[in-house]
């Protein structure tokens, strides 16, 4: 089946520092979706992206949608400690029904 | 609305005993999905549902059962606890085949002992 592959697993930055984390996949997306899971919640959808080359913000959130159809970027800038969580790259998972998700990059801000 | 709730927040069962986690929608949606969420292995699908009557087998099913008898609920069904189901289970739910984008519960913690 579909992979993605998320980097890197955990991230320990101090507050103000700007973050960026990828993710590929072993074929080609139509659909990237970054989700962010708070602790003891689920996860809500920080960005969708569409098309090739696409870069879309939400506040400080930036991503893109790689041009090879096949890897994603999200980038948090000015980081502060409610950033904290994980954040999962996810994309249509072979069917129209269902996603397939990265297993997520664990970030930590220290104030 | 509501989105997604989910119940029980918490529960500790002994091995062998069986229970139900609920999941209910308010927002009409068709497509509704069970994963679970083991450290460090994301998100792992387990059963879904494209509308009520109607469920199949995720990646991970073994274990558990799904029914969906109405649009708005569609619960998860442990027969027999084992620790491998110790977990945290999140429901989803989209509107329908076009939209990507799932809409999650906040979760049931199960611990098996």
């Amino acid at each position: 089946g579909q992979q993605l592959n998320q980097s890197p697993q955990s991230m320990f930055i101090q507050e103000g520092e700007d973050v960026s984390m990828n993710c590929t996949s072993s074929s080609i997306f139509n659909t990237w979706l970054w989700y962010k899971q708070d602790p003891g919640e689920g996860p809500v959808l920080l960005i969708a992206l569409y098309k090739a080359g696409e870069l879309t913000s939400n506040g400080r959130l930036t991503a893109q949608f790689g041009i090879t159809r096949k890897d994603s970027f999200l980038n948090i800038s000015a980081s502060i400690p409610s950033d904290v969580g994980i954040y999962f790259c996810a994309g249509p998972g072979g069917s129209n029904y269902k996603l397939t998700f990265g297993k997520g990059t664990l970030l930590t801000v220290n104030p | 609305n509501a989105g997604v709730t989910q119940t029980p927040k918490f529960r500790i069962l002994k091995i062998g005993q069986s229970m139900t986690l609920q999941c209910a929608q308010d927002m009409n949606h068709n497509y509704m999905y069970w994963y679970r969420q083991d450290p460090g292995m994301g998100l792992k699908l387990i059963y879904y549902s494209v509308g009520a009557g109607i469920t199949d087998k995720g990646e991970v099913p073994n274990g558990y059962n799904v029914s969906r008898s109405t649009t708005e609920d569609f619960p998860l069904r442990l027969e027999l606890a084992a620790p491998s189901q110790t977990s945290v289970y999140f429901c989803a739910s989209k509107p329908g085949q076009n939209q990507e984008t799932q809409y999650f519960g906040p979760g049931t913690r199960l611990l098996v002992l």
